[in-house]
């Protein structure tokens, strides 16, 4: 199956670390998103790109998070400094921005613990 | 900021009753997009119903959407234990806007065998 896939599953880090993770969406997907979702609350919007260019990142929650999709295709998101209030699940999702929009389709996250 | 708003935040029924969900959001929207979530996975899509639209089924799903009122209901008839999961509505504004879809708080079912 070539769903979106995310590395790695599980991360606990120290407070002041940095940290990256890695999404590799559907292959022909050209919109790639990612998300952040805490415990009992739905998903956040975070940043999404379109095949390379970042097209949103004003929701990005502070300047120690980036993102990036070299080439349009995986993309890595990074926490730098992190704090506790980092933790939470982070999601990525990709789709296929045709003539209309289309369902995202999610990986299964990343649970980021900071200790 | 979440948009939709689901109620209830947790319902627990027996197997085999229906289960119904409601979403109400704020803005106007394209589409709205109901997902399911088992616990410590990603979201998995289930619906899309189009602004224009008022009513859309998908198997055991049922979906309604009223835009005159910003609201939205799920029904799942039948139920089974495997449905057991939290649901969240998605809203898909209008206007082009370049966000992702805006999720709300979910409601989180339970299937009693």
């Amino acid at each position: 199956d070539t769903g979106v896939s995310q590395d790695p599953r599980h991360k606990i880090t120290k407070r002041g670390q940095n940290v990256t993770f890695r999404c590799d969406p559907i292959s022909e997907h050209n919109r790639l998103y990612w998300y952040r979702q805490t415990l009992g609350q739905g998903p956040e919007f975070l940043t999404y790109f379109q095949n390379e260019a970042q097209l949103e990142k004003s929701r990005l929650l502070s300047d120690r998070f980036s993102a990036e999709r070299p080439k349009g295709s995986f993309s890595t998101l990074e926490i730098q400094r992190t704090e506790q209030g980092d933790s939470a699940m982070y999601l990525c999702a990709s789709s296929f921005r045709g003539l209309g929009r289309s369902p995202l389709h999610f990986g299964n996250g990343t649970r980021l613990t900071v200790t | 900021s979440q948009q939709g708003e689901e109620d209830p935040q947790a319902l627990s029924i027996q197997e085999g009753e229906n289960a119904t969900m409601n979403c109400s959001y704020k803005t106007s929207i394209n589409n709205l997009q109901w997902y399911r979530q088992n616990s410590g996975r990603g979201l998995v899509h289930l619906i899309l119903i189009r602004s224009n639209e008022r009513e859309k089924h998908s198997g055991r799903l049922r979906v309604t959407l009223d835009t005159s009122k910003k609201s939205s209901s799920l029904l799942i008839t039948a139920s089974r234990a495997a449905d057991t999961a939290s649901y969240f509505c998605a809203t898909d504004p209008s206007g082009g806007g370049a966000d992702g879809l805006t999720f709300g708080k979910g409601t989180h079912l339970i299937i009693q065998p």
